[in-house]
């Protein structure tokens, strides 16, 4: 159970996008479609702004997308703002168990 | 309003045990598969155990606990647990309760409680 690689750091101006890397495996990322991904500002708890690859929950801006191609899932953040200052972390299941990736800090420079 | 308020952490020694509960409200709890993820301080987050839903009772264990957690749930309490047995120091950390979307534990968790902290030290 090895944890997906992530970049450990991303910076952008307002205004500009950013992608973070998530890459796994084909036992997981690659072999399903159930990749999220987590926002976690300081002190707070995550959350949930990707899931199942591509999908925004209700109240997340469309400035949030996310892909995936073969084992690296990937998201985007375009328009960047101040408050997307974060960590970011992907999340994928793996048959009988899922997996975190590492974690990104994002910084709006 | 979906809720979740954990309870139960605190401070134990190495070798000991705690159980961790999840209140849940403002939605049919036996609907969803639940989760435990947990996060050492200043660490990224890590997955601990799941459980489905719709009375599935499926339960998944990290490696790294399998064998001393075990997670349940009481449908009809609307809550989750985490007993922790044989902890270790590196068993630190906010632990929090997680609800899946689906009935299936998928990794896709939409909302998260608090955490409750637990800590094991000497």
């Amino acid at each position: 159970q090895s944890a997906l690689t992530q970049p450990r750091s991303v910076s952008g101006s307002p205004g500009q996008s950013v992608t973070i890397s998530c890459t796994g495996t084909s036992s997981d990322i690659g072999g399903y479609n159930w990749v999220s991904w987590y926002q976690q500002h300081p002190d707070k708890a995550p959350k949930l702004i990707i899931h199942d690859v591509n999908m925004r929950p209700p109240g997340v801006p469309d400035r949030f997308s996310g892909s995936k191609s073969d084992n690296t899932a990937s998201l985007i953040i375009s328009g960047l703002q101040a408050e997307d200052e974060a960590d970011y972390y992907c999340c994928s299941y793996a048959g009988s168990y899922t997996l975190f990736g590492g974690g990104t800090k994002l910084t709006v420079l | 309003e979906v809720q979740l308020l954990e309870s139960g952490g605190g401070l134990v020694q190495p070798g000991g045990s705690l159980r961790l509960s999840c209140a849940a409200s403002g939605y049919i709890f036996s609907n969803n598969a639940m989760s435990w993820v947990r996060q050492a301080p200043g660490k990224g987050l890590e997955w601990v155990s799941a459980i489905s839903g719709r009375g599935g009772m499926n339960t998944y264990y990290a490696d790294s606990v399998k064998g001393r957690f075990t997670i349940s749930r009481d449908d009809s309490k609307s809550t989750l647990y985490l007993q922790m047995n044989n902890l270790r120091a590196e068993d630190t950390a906010l632990y929090y309760c997680t609800r899946d979307r689906g009935a299936a534990a998928a990794g896709n968790s939409d909302y998260w409680g608090q955490g409750t902290l637990v800590t094991v030290s000497s």
